[in-house]
C-alpha cells in the first residue's frame, strides 16, 4: 500500500515567514502529485498539481517542487490567509488515492 | 455556475444504511471521474471511492463490500449507498471532480460535504 508522509504535522510561524512543508512517498510516484489547502469548516482546495504546476487563482507566493518519492509545497512570504492545513495526495495509483496526514500551519 | 452539492448525510445507528447524493452543474457531468473522499472530525482525508465515466467502479479497503458507489447522469447526480455502518464511518463525504490532463489527475472540484454521524 502507497504511504504519503508529510512532515512536520503542525508548523507555527509569522507573517511574511517563507515556510516549506514536504511530503514522502513511500514508493517512487513520478510527479504524479499533487497539493491541496483546506481551512477550518471548508472543503479542500487544489493549489498545486503535477508537483509543481500552480492551479488557476492561486497566489503565486505558492510553489511546489520533487519528483519520485520527495515533494515539497513553499509558501515564499506567509500571509494572513494562508494559516490552514495542507495536504499531499498521489495519484499514481489512479483511480485510488492517497493523502498525506496532513501540516496544520498555525500563526506564531 | 460549477458546483457540488452533497445532500443526505444525517446520524444513523450502528448497522444501519445512509445514501449518499452529489448534485453536479455547470459542466458536463459524464465525462468526468468521480471521488467520494471523507474526513473524519479532526482528522486528515481518507479517499472512499470513485467511479469512471465506463461505470467502474473502486473502493478502499475499509469500505470495500459495504459502500456502493453509482451515478445517473441523466440527472448530473453521484451517490453513495452506505450499509452497515460503523462508528468509525463517522466523517464528513465530500464529492470531489477528478481533472485528466496529459497522463496526470487531480480532485480540481469540490462540494462543501455533507457529516456522517454513526452512533446509537
Amino acid at each position: 500500500d502507497f504511504q504519503m508522509t508529510q512532515s512536520p504535522s503542525s508548523l507555527s510561524a509569522s507573517v511574511g515567514d517563507r515556510v516549506t512543508i514536504t511530503c514522502r512517498a513511500s514508493q517512487s510516484i513520478g510527479r504524479y502529485l499533487n497539493w491541496y489547502q483546506q481551512k477550518p469548516g471548508t472543503a479542500p482546495k487544489l493549489l498545486i498539481y503535477v508537483a509543481s504546476s500552480l492551479q488557476s487563482g492561486v497566489p503565486s507566493r505558492f510553489s511546489g517542487s520533487g519528483s519520485g518519492t520527495d515533494f515539497s509545497l513553499t509558501i515564499s512570504s506567509l500571509q494572513p490567509e494562508d494559516f490552514a492545513t495542507y495536504y499531499c495526495q498521489q495519484s499514481y495509483t489512479n483511480p485510488m488515492y492517497t493523502f498525506g496526514q496532513g501540516t496544520k500551519l498555525e500563526i506564531k | 455556475e460549477v458546483q457540488l452539492v452533497e445532500s443526505g448525510g444525517g446520524l444513523v445507528q450502528p448497522g444501519g444504511s445512509l445514501r449518499l447524493s452529489c448534485a453536479a452543474s455547470g459542466f458536463t457531468f459524464s465525462s468526468y471521474d468521480m471521488h467520494w473522499v471523507r474526513q473524519a472530525i479532526g482528522k486528515g482525508l481518507e479517499w472512499v471511492s470513485t467511479i469512471g465515466t465506463a461505470g467502474d467502479t473502486y473502493y478502499s479497503d475499509s469500505v470495500k463490500g459495504r459502500f456502493t458507489i453509482s451515478r445517473e447522469n441523466a440527472k448530473n447526480s453521484l451517490y453513495l449507498q452506505m450499509n452497515s455502518l460503523r462508528a468509525g464511518d463517522t466523517a464528513v463525504y465530500y464529492c470531489a471532480r477528478v481533472h485528466y490532463a496529459d497522463l496526470h489527475w487531480y480532485l480540481d472540484l469540490w462540494g462543501r460535504g455533507t457529516l456522517v454521524t454513526v452512533s446509537s
